[in-house]
């Protein structure tokens, strides 16, 4: 199974928003709605931000939404603040009933 | 308090094996799906394994099969990551998660698995 394509780095000024992409394929993102989005911080363990698609757990900012078309899934961070610089991964289950994450997305707030 | 305290991790080499432990505490371990993660050092996360809440389904990475099994002890809300044949390729921090099998809501802080000559 291969990683999920993910841009390696975005960056956007305090305030703005970003948007962080996931493409896969129909054998993942495309087939279910069961992508999820983690955020990591240097030297922490992931937090999950949105699963299925585009749940917000409780807890996590109304600033984190998610949303998915096709076989490409998206994170949009609005109003970013400097604690929102991390890493940020997607997932998808997979229809051989794995998970697949994808690369990884550098986040730096400017 | 929820928790995920991980252990077991160390200095292994090639071809060597080693069993990682996952203690849970702060919540019915048995009423969920439990998952292995791993992040090799400056890379980003790879699902290695995962098992349904009653143990009774198991499923792997390839990149795992045949190598790695996973269980989990209901009793001693505990899980396990039984590792062998271990590659140069296995050292990663290894992560246990709490969820259901699409996503895991909470993650513990890792343990180190080296594996080298």
């Amino acid at each position: 199974q291969s990683a999920l394509t993910q841009p390696a780095s975005v960056s956007g000024s305090p305030g703005q928003s970003i948007t962080i992409s996931c493409t896969g394929t129909s054998s993942d993102v495309g087939g279910y709605n069961y992508v999820s989005w983690y955020q990591q911080h240097p030297g922490k363990a992931p937090k999950l931000m949105i699963y299925d698609v585009s749940n917000r757990p409780s807890g996590v900012s109304n600033r984190f939404s998610g949303s998915k078309s096709g076989n490409t899934a998206s994170l949009t961070i609005s109003g970013l603040q400097a604690e929102d610089e991390a890493d940020y991964y997607c997932s998808s289950y997979t229809n051989s009933s794995t998970l697949v994450f994808g690369g990884g997305t550098k986040l730096t707030v400017l | 308090e929820v928790q995920l305290l991980e252990s077991g991790g160390g200095l292994v080499q090639p071809g060597g094996s080693l069993r990682l432990s996952c203690a849970a505490s702060g919540f019915t371990f048995s009423s969920y799906t439990m998952t292995w993660v791993r992040q090799a050092p400056g890379k980003g996360l790879e699902w290695v394994s995962a098992i349904s809440s009653s143990g009774g389904t198991t499923f792997y990475a390839d990149s795992v099969k045949g190598r790695f099994t996973i269980s989990r002890d209901n009793s001693k809300n505990t899980l396990y990551l039984q590792m062998s044949s271990l590659r140069a390729e296995d050292t990663a921090l290894y992560y246990c998660a709490k969820g259901v099998l699409r996503y895991s809501q909470l993650w513990g802080q890792g343990t180190l698995v080296t594996v080298s000559s």
